[in-house]
């Protein structure tokens, strides 16, 4: 059966200082992988997603960036954090008929 | 282009009360729609998808919805509401294209009062 695991839980970061969330999925080959973030109180906003290895969408121009090194692994990277950068980031892969499956999340706080 | 609006950004119940969370749906193509929840610092779990078998969908934990194509309607109901049920509820239809995104919803937030 597949599996997302999502590191670390939960991170406290000073502003300016750099960040890189892993997302590693097991089970599964070759899926379309999706990073979201949430804001306190507020919806969900899909910031990348990625359909192969190297390859990479952006959906909001912001201060983060992705990276797909390998088949089923997928990172988060900032070189350097914003308060407006806190907040819930969750991971997702692809099932069958578009059915996602998301991780358990990363809280961010910048401080 | 696909958009998913849901109705009530907090939804309030009695314990053992009937749960109805409203979803619309636009879409240029026949949709694939699905109901997801959350609970507090969870990721998003799925509760059910519809995927043009079945008009009436049942899901996990005693939740059910409808899709109707002539109400563009994906509405997410459960007869009795359990105390357990107090959550996030997110409706999102998929883009049926090569990203496979989804589009969500703004989220309603069911509390379920004993």
């Amino acid at each position: 059966s597949q599996t997302i695991h999502q590191w670390p839980a939960t991170l406290v970061q000073p502003v300016g200082s750099p960040l890189s969330l892993e997302c590693t999925v097991e089970g599964t080959s070759n899926p379309n992988l999706y990073w979201y973030r949430q804001a306190a109180g507020r919806g969900l906003q899909l910031l990348f997603y990625s359909v192969g290895i190297g390859q990479i969408s952006s959906e909001v121009p912001q201060n983060l960036s992705a990276s797909r090194p390998q088949d089923r692994q997928f990172i988060l990277s900032s070189k350097k954090l914003l308060l407006s950068d806190s907040g819930f980031y969750l991971c997702a892969y692809t099932g069958v008929q578009e059915t996602q499956y998301f991780g358990p999340g990363t809280r961010l706080l910048v401080l | 282009a696909q958009s998913v609006t849901q109705l009530g950004s907090h939804v309030s119940v009695s314990e053992g009360a009937l749960v109805l969370l409203r979803c619309n749906y636009s879409s240029s193509v026949p949709p694939y729609l699905f109901w997801y929840v959350q609970y507090p610092n969870q990721g998003l779990q799925l509760l059910l998808k519809y995927t043009s078998a079945a008009t009436l969908v049942k899901g996990i934990n005693g939740f059910e919805a409808e899709f109707k194509k002539s109400e563009t309607s994906f509405h997410l109901t459960k007869p009795s509401a359990h105390m357990s049920d107090a959550a996030e509820y997110f409706c999102a239809v998929g883009s049926r294209d090569s990203s496979y995104k989804l589009i969500f919803g703004s989220g309603t937030r069911l509390l379920v009062r004993p």
